[in-house]
């Protein structure tokens, strides 16, 4: 089964620096997704990023990147420039490309960021 | 507007009452999900459903019940509440199918509903 370690339970950074938020995980499949879903306050979950395990390019969304590595099983989100709004919960999550399986999401269990002024 | 929507947002529930949270979506996604989330432990999935009329188990099915007569409406039913569902419920949606915007290819999730079993 598919697993997911996010082994930073909190995080702070201050404001307009750069911080990188580390997940793991384990499987035996070739063909999948990651993503890093962002969950403030209020509750909602937004979705950050996403990665194609067959792209061997890093994605990247304005100031938030991703360094995938498929050999070592890491795909970290790296936060530059931090903002007051990005305070919130990160998730890494997991779900298989295509078949059995690509219907779940397998989550981490989270880091709190706090972004200090 | 576009996404899943979820009812209630919050709800207290007396130890053995039953309840259904709502959960339905427009646009088309053939895979529905309900997850749970617990300080600590991240999101758990509860029950899944690969479209109408198929629904199976996720990691944490006890005490929930699940059907899906249309693809838009997956609705989650607890049968005798208990305090250990005292919890965040999310329902999500999604697609296998290529191509379209970014979030295809990742859940939509729902706003969420709290739940409190006392």
């Amino acid at each position: 089964a598919q697993t997911v370690t996010q082994s930073q339970p909190e995080m702070s950074v201050q404001e307009a620096e750069t911080v990188t938020l580390s997940c793991t995980y384990d499987t035996s499949e070739s063909d999948y997704y990651l993503f890093w879903y962002k969950q403030p306050p209020s509750r909602q979950m937004i979705l950050v990023i996403r990665q194609e395990a067959y792209k061997q390019q890093n994605a990247t969304e304005n100031r938030f990147s991703v360094n995938f590595q498929k050999a070592a099983k890491s795909f970290s989100l790296k936060i530059s420039d931090s903002q007051l709004g990005d305070a919130a919960m990160y998730f890494c999550a997991y779900r298989v490309g295509r078949g059995g399986g690509s219907e779940k999401l397998v989550f981490g269990k989270g880091t709190k960021l706090t972004v200090n002024p | 507007n576009a996404g899943v929507t979820q009812t209630p947002k919050f709800q207290v529930l007396k130890t053995g009452q039953s309840m259904t949270l709502q959960c339905a979506q427009d646009m088309n996604h053939e895979y529905m999900s309900w997850y749970r989330q617990d300080p600590g432990m991240g999101l758990r999935l509860i029950h899944y459903s690969v479209g109408a009329g198929i629904t199976d188990q996720g990691e944490v099915p006890n005490g929930y019940n699940v059907s899906r007569s249309t693809t838009e409406d997956f609705p989650l039913r607890l049968l005798s509440a208990a305090p250990s569902q005292t919890s965040v419920y999310f329902c999500a949606s999604t697609t296998s199918r290529t191509g379209g915007p970014k979030p295809y290819y990742g859940y939509t999730f729902g706003s969420g509903t709290r739940l409190t079993v006392v």
